[in-house]
C-alpha cells in the first residue's frame, strides 16, 4: 500500500513568485486536505478537496488555491508569495471527508 | 467551531517513567478526537483515535487516551516511555459531520536517559 507522497521536499522562492506543490493520495482515498505548519506551531487547515470539489476552506486568502484530479492526487498553488508563507506544507489524504488523516512528509517552502 | 488546547508546550521525562500529555477541546457538537505524533522532518502519524464507543482508546507504540466528555478532555498516557518516544505530539478534533480537523499547538515530549 503506497502512502501519501509529496513533491518537492524542499523549495526556495522569492517574494512575489508563484509556487505549485503536489500530492499523491494513499490508494483508496478520495479526499485530500492541505495544511500549513509554521515553525513551532500546529498545522493550520487550508482547504479540503473531496471527489475533485473544494469541500471546505480555512482562513487563508484566495491566493491559496488548489485542484484535485480524477486520480485524487492534488495540487496546492500559492500566488504572490509573502515571507510569512515560509512553512512546512502538509498534504493528508483520507477515506472520506470526515475520516482520520494520513499525512505525507511535507514540502518545506522558504520564501526570501 | 472547535478549538483545541494542549496544556503543556514541553514535557521532559526520564526513560521508563510514565507520562501524560494533556488536551482539552471545545465544541458545541459531537466530535471525533485524535492524537498524532511528528518526528523531526516528517509528517504527522496517527497514534490513536476516538470515534465512538469505549472512552479508553489504545493506540500504537503503547499509548492510550481517555475521552472525558464532562471535562472535555482527551489526555494521552504511556506507562513507560522510551528514548524513541521523543517527538512532537498533537491533539486534534473534528466534528462528526464536518470536514475540518483542528490541531492544537503541540507538546514536545523529551525523554531523557
Amino acid at each position: 500500500e503506497t502512502g501519501v507522497t509529496q513533491s518537492p521536499t524542499h523549495l526556495i522562492k522569492t517574494r512575489g513568485q508563484q509556487v505549485t506543490l503536489r500530492c499523491s493520495s494513499q490508494s483508496g482515498h478520495n479526499t485530500v486536505s492541505w495544511y500549513q505548519q509554521a515553525l513551532g506551531q500546529g498545522p493550520q487547515f487550508i482547504f479540503q478537496y473531496y471527489r475533485e470539489e473544494e469541500n471546505g476552506r480555512g482562513n487563508f486568502p484566495p491566493r491559496f488555491s488548489g485542484l484535485q484530479f480524477p486520480n485524487y492526487s492534488s495540487e496546492l498553488n500559492v500566488n504572490a508569495l509573502e515571507l510569512d508563507d515560509s512553512a512546512l506544507y502538509l498534504c493528508a489524504s483520507s477515506l472520506s471527508y470526515n475520516s482520520p488523516l494520513h499525512f505525507g512528509n511535507g514540502t518545506r517552502l522558504t520564501v526570501t | 467551531a472547535q478549538s483545541v488546547t494542549q496544556l503543556d508546550s514541553q514535557v521532559p521525562v526520564f526513560e521508563e517513567a510514565p507520562v501524560e500529555l494533556r488536551c482539552n477541546y471545545s465544541s458545541s457538537v459531537s466530535v471525533y478526537l485524535f492524537w498524532y505524533v511528528q518526528y523531526p522532518n516528517q509528517g504527522l502519524q496517527l497514534l490513536l483515535k476516538y470515534l465512538s464507543g469505549s472512552t479508553l482508546v489504545k493506540g500504537i507504540n503503547g499509548f492510550e487516551a481517555e475521552f472525558n466528555k464532562s471535562q472535555t478532555s482527551f489526555h494521552l498516557r504511556k506507562p513507560s516511555v522510551h528514548i524513541s518516544d521523543t517527538a512532537e505530539y498533537f491533539c486534534a478534533v473534528s466534528d462528526t459531520g464536518g470536514f475540518k480537523t483542528i490541531f492544537g499547538a503541540g507538546t514536545r515530549l523529551f525523554v531523557k536517559a
